[in-house]
């Protein structure tokens, strides 16, 4: 059963960076059966997608962060990373790593992490 | 990029009466479309993918149905734990730039 963490700090300045962990458990994260996603939750509103990491490292982002983020994975610790530029208070929110098992359920979110809240303030 | 908008933006159910919430897309997704349910405080949880295929250990009390650019989830006989949000969600574009609707709420009414 493929189980996420999500980890790293819940404050981050304005222009800095934010950077999270997710860490798996039950699954390689080298494995091309599953993709690794950021979505993000600001309070009271809906779900967005940031972007997903894959196949040995292969990656797509949302149009809206793809100028600022980066997502990348370190096989030996099985576990990968959410970097976002240049936050601003509008970056305030839940963070969520998920997966999905791509040739069961196609790319769709079927395992979540617990989320992490991320303020943005100085 | 495709744009999801849900329809309504609430509604309000007795328990053990049936809801249909609608998805709608402003282009075509063929069957590319997921739902997600979200109670407070927790994280999603994937209800339907394929548009019509429930995912493991839900309920035969959702059912998706739809393709294209309309899409509907209909829950049974409400329970108390089906009162939350839910959200579409399509995954048709390549370059990926997967997207949400905003979500229904279904609560008590």
């Amino acid at each position: 059963q493929v189980q996420l963490q999500e980890s790293g700090p819940g404050l981050v300045k304005p222009s800095q960076t934010l950077s999270l962990t997710c860490t798996v458990s039950g699954a390689s994260i080298s494995s091309a059966s599953y993709f690794w996603s950021w979505i993000r939750q600001p309070a009271g509103k809906g779900l967005e997608w940031i972007g997903r990491i894959y196949s040995r490292g292969s990656s797509d982002y949302s149009p809206s962060f793809k100028s600022r983020v980066t997502i990348f994975s370190d096989t030996s610790k099985n576990h990968f990373s959410l970097k976002l530029n240049s936050v601003t208070v509008a970056d305030a929110a839940v963070y969520y790593c998920a997966t999905g098992f791509i040739v069961e359920t196609g790319n769709t979110f079927s395992v979540w992490g617990q989320g992490t809240v991320v303020t943005v303030s100085s | 990029e495709i744009v999801l908008t849900q329809s309504p933006a609430t509604l309000s159910v007795s328990p053990g009466e049936d809801a249909t919430l609608s998805c709608r897309a402003s282009q075509s997704v063929s069957s590319n479309l997921a739902w997600y349910q979200q109670r407070p405080g927790q994280a999603p949880r994937l209800l339907i993918y394929s548009a019509s295929t429930r995912a493991t250990d839900i309920p035969a009390r959702f059912s998706g149905s739809g393709s294209g650019t309309e899409f509907t989830l209909t829950i049974s006989s409400l329970q108390s734990e089906d009162f939350a949000v839910y959200y579409c969600q399509q995954y048709h574009e390549w370059p990926p730039a997967f997207t949400f609707g905003p979500g229904t709420k279904v609560d008590i009414k």
